[in-house]
């Protein structure tokens, strides 16, 4: 069936520093990508998504590329900001049908 | 903008209490799902609803119930709360085939 891995964390970056979270998954037919942020205390907000191959989703600076060949979707930032910690989830939709990563603890240090 | 409200923040109950969790959104969606989300464990399907008086069970529906008499409105349930239940709960909704939006979250903690 349908699934997303994700890189394990926590991950901890020193501001600036650039950013990547890897994000895999497997499908049937043709899904669409998404990440979600979720910030301490809070519910999962959408941050980018991508519906088709070579696609590329972007917001706040962050940037991920929807490959097929490669079956990912790894999300990205150039320089990450202490404001940027939070968990990182990355997700598929197949069907009508979600899937979630587990998500990926980032945390940045001034 | 979609909003997707939760009716507590947090919230504290015994072993043993009927629990009720409520969620509106104000985006005519059609689909409503409850999760629940652990260390560790991501985020695990409780029950969803494809429509008003629908439900179906997720990966997790044990100790669950739920309700949709509204469309804009779908509730959990917890009709005998356990300690095993703490946990932060997250309501969403969506239509088909399209992104979807979470609440804020519940906080509950069983006593």
């Amino acid at each position: 069936g349908d699934s997303v891995t994700q890189m394990e964390g926590p991950v901890t970056l020193s501001e600036e520093a650039f950013l990547t979270i890897n994000c895999t998954y497997t499908a049937t037919g043709y899904p669409s990508l998404f990440w979600y942020v979720q910030y301490p205390g809070e519910g999962l907000q959408l941050l980018l998504k991508a519906t088709k191959a070579d696609d590329k989703g972007s917001n706040k600076g962050f940037e991920a590329t929807y490959r097929k060949e490669t079956t990912s979707f790894h999300l990205e930032k150039g320089s990450v900001q202490v404001s940027d910690s939070a968990v990182y989830f990355c997700a598929l939709m197949g069907g009508n049908q979600f899937y979630f990563g587990t998500g990926t603890s980032l945390t940045v240090i001034p | 903008d979609v909003k997707v409200t939760q009716s507590s923040r947090y919230l504290v109950k015994r072993t043993g209490e009927k629990v009720f969790l409520e969620c509106v959104q104000d985006m005519d969606h059609e689909n409503m799902f409850w999760y629940r989300q652990d260390p560790g464990l991501g985020l695990r399907l409780i029950y969803f609803s494809y429509d008003v008086k629908m439900k179906e069970k997720g990966d997790i529906p044990e100790g669950y119930s739920v309700s949709r008499e509204k469309k804009e409105r779908f509730s959990l349930i917890l009709e005998s709360a356990s300690t095993n239940q703490t946990s932060m709960y997250l309501c969403a909704s969506r239509n088909r085939f399209d992104t979807q939006y979470f609440g804020p979250g519940t906080r509950l903690t069983v006593l």
